[in-house]
């Protein structure tokens, strides 16, 4: 089935870095952006940033410009996004979520990544 | 970016009663206007996209309406199972946002 699984929960100190993973299965990797929406304990949701996984072009929200990168493997069927300089607002669930246009509907998310920044 | 309006924030209904959640945006969006539900500790499910199409499996008591800058979420019988956050996006434009999410639960 078509399914997106992600890496598991990271606790990081300020400053400090984190890479969340996120791996499909089920269906053609190529056909789809990945996008990636965080979720601060408590509140609603956020758009991240965007990645195409053919050529591995990436647009990014704002606020997240020069402290989030986005890769991508096409062997492995994965994406990866990296939140640089971290800080104790950056504590979130991050959600990787399919779309078939850029911008698009959402139409298969991870099961989401804790990330907690704490010194 | 367009901004998204969602009311209420949250309510409080009965299992059986008719459900509807109101998104407004900031500018006329056309149509590109999505729902998901959420329940605690869960992703986001994609429950209706493009104003009224309705997600493979959703069961037919969710409904949506609305163009331009007008939406509307209806839940036509409340079940047990629809307690949950729901929350409207827009895809009319770069970046997607979403709305702040209305919280159903039980009266």
């Amino acid at each position: 089935q078509v399914q997106l699984v992600q890496s598991g929960a990271e606790v990081k100190k300020p400053g400090a870095s984190v890479k969340v993973s996120c791996q499909a299965s089920g269906y053609t990797f190529t056909n789809y952006f990945m996008n990636w929406v965080r979720q601060a304990p408590g509140q609603g949701l956020e758009w991240v940033g965007i990645i195409n996984p053919v050529g591995g072009s990436t647009d990014y929200a704002q606020k997240f410009q020069g402290r989030v990168t986005m890769t991508r493997d096409t062997s492995t069927s994965t994406v990866y996004m990296e939140a640089s300089s971290l800080r104790s607002e950056d504590t979130a669930v991050y959600y990787c979520a399919r779309s078939r246009t850029n911008p698009g509907v959402f139409d298969i998310w991870g099961q989401g990544t804790m990330v907690t920044v704490s010194s | 970016d367009i901004q998204m309006t969602q009311s209420p924030s949250s309510l409080s209904a009965s299992v059986g009663d008719r459900v509807t959640i109101t998104c407004r945006a900031r500018q006329t969006i056309i149509n590109s206007l999505n729902w998901y539900q959420q329940k605690p500790g869960k992703a986001p499910k994609l429950l209706v996209y493009n104003a009224y199409s309705l997600q493979s499996g959703v069961p037919s008591r969710f409904s949506g309406s609305g163009s331009g800058t007008d939406f509307t979420l209806t839940i036509s019988s409340l079940q047990p199972e629809d307690f949950a956050t729901y929350y409207c996006q827009q895809t009319f434009s770069a970046p997607v946002t979403f709305g702040g999410g209305t919280k159903v639960e039980i009266k």
